[in-house]
């Protein structure tokens, strides 16, 4: 599916630094969602966003902070990350209001904090 | 709250041959959906298929179909005639009424040629 892009793909960064991810879609959805994945977990629901609205929060840390200009865009800014946040961060579309709401996900972001 | 549970961390199959792949869910709503994704090596998620819970015809995707039971709240994914691009981590996927998608702790599925 490349109906979702994800730049960049690969990440490392210090504890100090400020990064951003960001996640496009061209699929006319009005949904979008960050997940995390860790090594042996399941994937984690970061943040939801219908109608460029935040409309979920799932006890994220502060140091990640959502941002979505449009349908289109969702960013994720990183600032003052642990060694613990790395993983693979995940951005999907979805068309809100409908029965199914199939999610389409985008390649991932893999991030590695030093 | 919602659950999905996938009890197999890895199978395996022969090229060419079926596998079953498990997954079980704890719900109380009547009315939501279930996917599988696949995520092969290069990380992408892949929808494989989805099945609406209202729905008792078993969802069918070429090679992939399901077997959804709806009151033993299992829903088990078939891959017949596996090819060595099936080889991937396969995770279940429950929608809830609010939207929110819960996944399940994924099984690596190996194909050997």
């Amino acid at each position: 599916e490349t109906g979702v892009t994800q730049t960049p793909r690969h990440l490392v960064m210090g504890m100090t630094n400020k990064k951003s991810l960001k996640c496009e879609q061209h699929l006319g959805h009005n949904a979008m969602y960050w997940y995390k994945q860790s090594a042996k977990k399941p994937l984690e629901l970061m943040f939801v966003y219908s109608l460029e609205e935040r409309v979920e929060n799932n006890s994220v840390p502060s140091r990640f902070s959502p941002e979505c200009p449009n349908s289109s865009h969702l960013f994720l800014h990183l600032h003052t990350l642990q060694p613990e946040d790395s993983a693979l961060y995940l951005c999907a579309s979805s068309r809100s209001g409908t029965t199914s709401g199939t999610q389409y996900f985008g390649p991932g972001t893999r991030l590695l904090v030093l | 709250a919602q659950t999905v549970t996938q009890s197999q961390p890895e199978m395996s199959v022969q090229e060419a041959e079926t596998v079953t792949l498990s997954c079980t869910y704890d719900t109380s709503e009547s009315d939501y959906y279930l996917f599988w994704y696949k995520q092969p090596p290069s990380r992408q998620m892949i929808l494989v298929i989805r099945q609406e819970a209202y729905k008792q015809q078993n969802a069918t995707e070429n090679r992939f179909s399901v077997n959804f039971q709806k009151a033993a709240k299992s829903f088990s994914l078939k891959i017949s005639d596996s090819q060595l691009g099936d080889a991937a981590m396969y995770f279940c996927a429950y929608r809830s009424s609010t939207g929110k998608l819960i996944f399940g702790q994924g099984t690596t599925l190996q194909v050997k040629p």
